[in-house]
């Protein structure tokens, strides 16, 4: 089945400097969404990227999708401590009935220190 | 938010009883989730529905079983629990072909001793 990896599994940083994390696909996917999960709380829904060399920006996030529609990209910069949380990278795979069930990659932690 | 609710949103069992999570959902969404979240392993499928009473498997889907006898309710059932179905679960509904995110409910902290 369909593997999402994700890099790196942590990242510490100071608040300011930027944080990028990586996600690959076994399988070239239709689409790919991103997740942020803040501590004790659910995942939630930041962006879905289409299209091959797709990059899309919402605020200090930048998303980008690959080439080969395998593997994408976030990368926030001047992290803040609202930033706080794990970030996910998703790929859909087709459902009986025309639905998605989507295949979660493990997972970035992010902590930012003052 | 999207309005879902899962019960109880902590447990806790001992190995063996039966154990049942609810997941209740007020958008009347075909599409219905059962994922569970574990440190260094992400979200994992453990069973989707795509319509009452139709469900299938998803990726670690043993030990546990489903049932939706309508749209709203969605429950996994853990019919002897085992510590390693300790976990954080979450529903989620969503993922529709053309918009495809899924939102998902606050989770169930399940803890088998």
């Amino acid at each position: 089945g369909q593997q999402v990896m994700q890099i790196p599994q942590y990242q510490h940083v100071q608040e300011g400097e930027d944080f990028t994390t990586y996600c690959n696909s076994s399988t070239t996917l239709s689409n790919i969404q991103w997740y942020k999960q803040r501590p004790g709380g659910h995942p939630v829904f930041l962006i879905q990227l289409v299209k091959s060399g797709e990059v899309k920006k919402q605020k200090r996030l930048t998303f980008q999708f690959g080439e080969a529609k395998k593997n994408s990209s976030l990368h926030i910069t001047a992290t803040q401590t609202t930033d706080v949380g794990t970030y996910f990278c998703a790929g859909p795979e087709g459902l009986t009935g025309g639905g998605n069930k989507l295949t979660f990659g493990t997972g970035t932690q992010l902590k930012v220190e003052l | 938010d999207a309005g879902i609710t899962q019960s109880p949103r902590h447990k806790v069992t001992e190995t063996g009883t039966p154990v049942t999570l609810r997941c209740h959902q007020t958008e009347n969404h075909r599409y219905m989730y059962w994922y569970r979240q574990d440190p260094g392993h992400g979200l994992r499928l453990i069973h989707y529905s795509y319509g009452v009473k139709d469900t299938d498997k998803g990726e670690v889907s043993d030990g546990y079983s489903v049932s939706r006898s309508k749209t709203e309710d969605f429950l996994l059932t853990l019919e002897s629990a085992t510590s390693s179905q300790t976990s954080v679960y979450f529903c989620a509904i969503g993922g529709l072909a053309n918009t495809g995110e899924l939102f998902f409910g606050e989770g169930s902290r399940l803890t088998v001793l």
